[in-house]
């Protein structure tokens, strides 16, 4: 059962323009909302995050949205860089306190210079 | 401040043979994840250890599957026997206390890349 879905396995975007990555969850216990970047035989790499209390949070170039009443939320990449060319997944936790995280299948990004 | 360290990095073995994974985590992190992550698909937690205690294994295949972490540092991930299924990049993960409430980054190693044939 994916409790975090990605429905997108990949997106090309030109240079400089915006990238926008979505993902859509089912569970309502979830309150916090990560954004992993993930380069080919590296870990994942935390990029970005939201509480379950606001509705985006901006960070450089990355801006996250959540919509928790659609349970979805999306991650805004301005202008989009070639070194922005990765995968990239969409990643929750619950309420329970325990830190674990459910991710979504990913999403593979390229940025065509 | 050094990162999630994991070995092998790469591993081949054969169906039915026995492998084992070991993670350092990121110094003074008590909490420490295994991932399984299968191919196309995002990473599935296996097991958390907070310390040396086991918060979660409900998602460990523990006919199979074990873990540990002796004291409250690195721990080592065994799988015996190995099925086909179980080709995977499996993924350590550290965090600070998650004592508090509030959510804790969680820290990643490379990966193990796990062939079973």
């Amino acid at each position: 059962d994916q409790q975090v879905k990605q429905n997108s396995p990949s997106l090309s975007v030109q240079e400089g323009r915006i990238s926008i990555l979505n993902c859509d969850y089912t569970n309502s216990m979830f309150d916090y909302f990560l954004w992993y970047k993930k380069y080919p035989a590296e870990g994942p790499t935390f990029l970005i995050s939201i509480s379950s209390i606001k509705d985006k949070n901006e960070d450089g170039r990355f801006t996250v949205f959540l919509n928790k009443s659609a349970k979805h939320l999306s991650l805004h990449i301005v202008p989009s860089q070639p070194g922005d060319s990765a995968v990239y997944f969409c990643a929750a936790s619950p309420q329970t306190g325990a830190n674990n995280l459910f991710f979504g299948t990913g999403t593979r990004l390229t940025v065509i210079p | 401040e050094a990162g999630v360290a994991q070995s092998p990095r790469y591993k081949i073995i054969e169906k039915r043979q026995s492998v084992a994974f070991w993670c350092n985590p990121i110094s003074g992190h008590a909490t420490l994840y295994w991932y399984q992550q299968i191919l196309g698909q995002g990473p599935k937690l296996l097991i958390q250890f907070q310390n040396n205690g086991v918060v979660d294994d409900s998602q460990l295949p523990k006919d199979r599957f074990s873990a540990e972490r002796l004291k409250g540092v690195d721990s080592t991930l065994k799988i015996q026997p190995a099925k086909l299924e179980d080709s995977a990049v499996y993924l350590c993960a550290s965090s600070r206390n998650i004592a508090g409430g509030s959510y804790n980054e969680q820290f990643f190693g490379p990966g193990t890349r796990l062939t079973v044939l």
